[in-house]
């Protein structure tokens, strides 16, 4: 059952555009969400999150929104740079199991310059 | 560099083996937490350790064991491998027993193939 999902296998978008990445979730529970990023041989990095009691984070380029009413979010990338392409990765945690992330598969973004 | 180490990087072991990963978290982190990433899913949370104890369980078989030592490495124990056990197995780490408002540090992974 996946809790977490991300519907987008891969994005392609020019440098210097938006990139808006979405991820879904189904648990009502869920109190904070992060965005991880990963390089092809590394672990996923963290990047930015948000509490449920926010609807907006931002850091630098990264921003991610949540809408608690549809339980959706995104990542919007301003403006997309080639060290950009990664695979993002949402995650979220449980009020009730705050020991633990549930991943959705994650986004491969490609920047092209 | 997320500070936590994962060894060894690759591991190619065949069906019916016995393998055992381990991961050194942060220095000062007290929390290690291993996840399995298969082919085009995404991490599956398997077990927590916070300062030596058992924390959390996932979805971890019967047929895995992990633990954490005095010295707060830990290691993933995987025996009678299957074909299907052939994954990316992540280690993270963080500093308090539960998340909190923290995220937590992963390593590089170990990459298993089983065959």
């Amino acid at each position: 059952d996946q809790q977490v999902k991300q519907n987008s296998p891969s994005l392609s978008v020019q440098e210097g555009r938006i990139s808006i990445l979405n991820c879904d979730y189904t648990n009502s529970m869920f109190d904070y969400f992060l965005w991880y990023k990963k390089y092809p041989a590394e672990g996923p990095t963290f990047l930015i999150s948000i509490s449920s009691i926010k609807d907006k984070n931002e850091d630098g380029r990264f921003t991610v929104f949540l809408n608690k009413s549809a339980k959706h979010l995104s990542l919007h990338i301003v403006p997309s740079q080639p060290g950009d392409s990664a695979v993002y990765f949402c995650a979220a945690r449980s009020q009730t199991g705050a020991n633990n992330l549930f991943f959705g598969t994650g986004t491969r973004l490609t920047v092209i310059p | 560099d997320s500070g936590v180490t994962q060894t060894p990087k690759h591991l190619i072991t065949a069906t019916g083996q016995r393998v055992t990963l381990r991961c050194s978290p942060r220095s000062g982190d007290l929390s290690v937490y291993w996840y399995q990433q298969s082919l085009d899913q995404g991490l599956q949370f398997l077990i927590q350790y916070y300062n030596g104890e058992e924390r959390a369980k996932g979805n971890i078989l019967e047929r895995f064991s992990a633990q954490q030592f005095p010295d707060l490495h830990s290691e993933l124990n995987l025996s009678s491998l299957e074909l299907g056990d052939s994954a990316l197995y992540f280690c993270a780490s963080s500093v308090r027993a539960t998340l909190g408002n923290t995220e937590a540090f992963f390593g590089q992974g170990t990459r298993l193939t089983v065959v």
